[in-house]
């Protein structure tokens, strides 16, 4: 199984700052990676998918890089909305997996 | 708009079984694959059950293979995933999510309904 390496697991930022998730695979997984968010009492939402094509609906202020092993997302000029948990998921092989999450903390 | 509505949670003994539903709409149903995810209390996402747009094609993670069953019916927009031999490693928030065509990612979730295994 492809095993996701998120890092880090709690992220501290204040409105207005950018921040940098991390999402290492265990193997090559090309750029089959995809990001979500997860707020309390919403339905999770797909942010970025292809390492880095922003979903519709997702704000430029998002942004994915990465291929192969390594990958990050990257938030500019955070906004309140943006205080949540954020994953990782390969889908390049079967079983598909999730990285463990970041919550991104005020 | 898409909608997923999750039902069948609730509190179950281990050994149990249960049936977990999941209403679809506010698209064609039958072009979509679906999932389950499923969420331990404070833990990560966990893919548990993938089925096809037509139900003939069903894939599941080693750890439930033989013990969870992914099915659907199209004709009702409706998905359902039997649990078999629960355990408390199984308790979860479980989640239905409308997979893209072409990419094995999640586009559109429900809310989760909530399973607890417990004596």
């Amino acid at each position: 199984d492809v095993q996701m390496t998120q890092s880090p697991s709690y992220l501290a930022a204040s409105p207005g700052e950018s921040v940098s998730i991390s999402c290492k695979a265990s193997k090559s997984i090309s750029n089959n990676l995809a990001w979500y968010q997860e707020k309390p009492g919403k339905a999770n939402k797909l942010l970025i998918h292809s390492g880095s094509t922003l979903q519709s609906g997702t704000p430029s202020r998002f942004s994915g890089s990465g291929s192969g092993t390594d990958f990050t997302l990257t938030i500019r000029s955070l906004e309140s909305e943006d205080f949540a948990v954020y994953y990782c998921q390969q889908y390049n092989e079967y079983p598909l997996t999730f990285g463990s999450g970041t919550k991104l903390e005020i | 708009e898409v909608q997923l509505v999750e039902s069948g949670g609730g509190l179950v003994q281990p050994g149990r079984s249960l049936k977990l539903s999941c209403a679809a709409s506010g698209f064609t149903f039958s072009t979509f694959p679906v999932a389950w995810v499923r969420q331990a209390p404070k833990k990560g996402l966990e893919w548990v059950a993938s089925i096809s747009s037509g139900g003939g094609v069903t894939y599941y993670p080693d750890s439930v293979k033989g013990k969870f069953t992914f099915s659907r019916y199209n004709a009702e927009s409706t998905l359902y995933l039997q649990i078999d031999s629960l355990r408390s490693e199984d308790t979860a928030s479980y989640y239905c999510a409308r997979r893209q065509v072409q990419l094995r990612v999640f586009d559109y979730w429900g809310q989760g309904v909530m399973v607890t295994v417990s004596s």
